[in-house]
């Protein structure tokens, strides 16, 4: 089974609107993180956001929140106020394990277009 | 120079060839990675170094080498290559306890084996 499952190949967004690119996750773990990057063309893999596990509160970083379903094991970017430049492909991912033998686990990624 | 840097940017090579990628990180992290992403495949994982230790090595062939000389720089010698080896290669560092162990990534170098 798939431990990161990104099932929006492709999006679309207007510029200044807000878009959410889906995200769920399998671990039998109680400890984990959870972490989306943006990769543009050029293809460095820019950290966005982290989530932990036991967190509370859903992780904001400026324009971008983590809207984070522990029991539904979904951990959904949303984007706000879409910009040209954050057309890109975006990876969510998951580190589960004993700290010291973590696994950081990718999905397939889902690339976001944003209309002018 | 900040965050995490890869030399070469591209590179192609003959399947005869040695050649070696070189990653610096500036962060003062204590684990480096090297993963692969090839076209429509999720990454990689191919080696991992904690405390200039390999910890991982994901069944990775032979003809990839890594080397950790101290916790800022990561190689990974190839040679012998093939052309299924072609794919963009991606370095990271992390620290232990910091923001759940974030992964920090180069830019990548992007291999060509012809």
């Amino acid at each position: 089974a798939q431990k990161i499952t990104q099932t929006q190949p492709g999006m679309f967004v207007q510029e200044k609107e807000a878009v959410t690119l889906d995200c769920t996750y399998d671990t039998s773990d109680q400890s984990y993180g959870l972490f989306w990057y943006k990769q543009p063309s050029s293809g460095e893999m820019i950290f966005l956001i982290y989530q932990g596990s036991y967190d509370e509160q859903n992780a904001t970083e400026g324009r971008y929140s983590l809207n984070f379903q522990k029991a539904r094991k979904s951990a959904n970017l949303v984007i706000s106020a879409s910009q040209l430049g954050d057309s890109a492909m975006y990876f969510c991912a998951m580190r589960e394990g004993p700290s010291g033998t973590y696994k950081y686990i990718f999905g397939t990624g889902t690339r976001l277009k944003v209309l002018a | 120079e900040t965050g995490v840097t890869q030399t070469p940017r591209h590179l192609v090579m003959g399947m005869t060839n040695k050649k070696s990628l070189k990653c610096e990180q500036h962060l003062g992290h204590n684990a480096m990675y090297w993963y692969k992403q090839s076209a429509k495949k999720p990454l990689e994982l191919m080696f991992v170094y904690s405390l200039e230790e390999r910890v991982e090595n994901n069944s990775v062939p032979s003809r990839f080498s890594p080397e950790c000389p101290n916790s800022s720089h990561l190689f990974l010698h190839l040679h012998t290559l093939q052309p299924e080896d072609s794919a963009l290669y991606l370095c990271a560092s992390s620290q232990d306890g910091t923001r759940g162990d974030t992964q920090y990534f180069g830019p990548g170098t992007r291999l060509t084996v012809l």
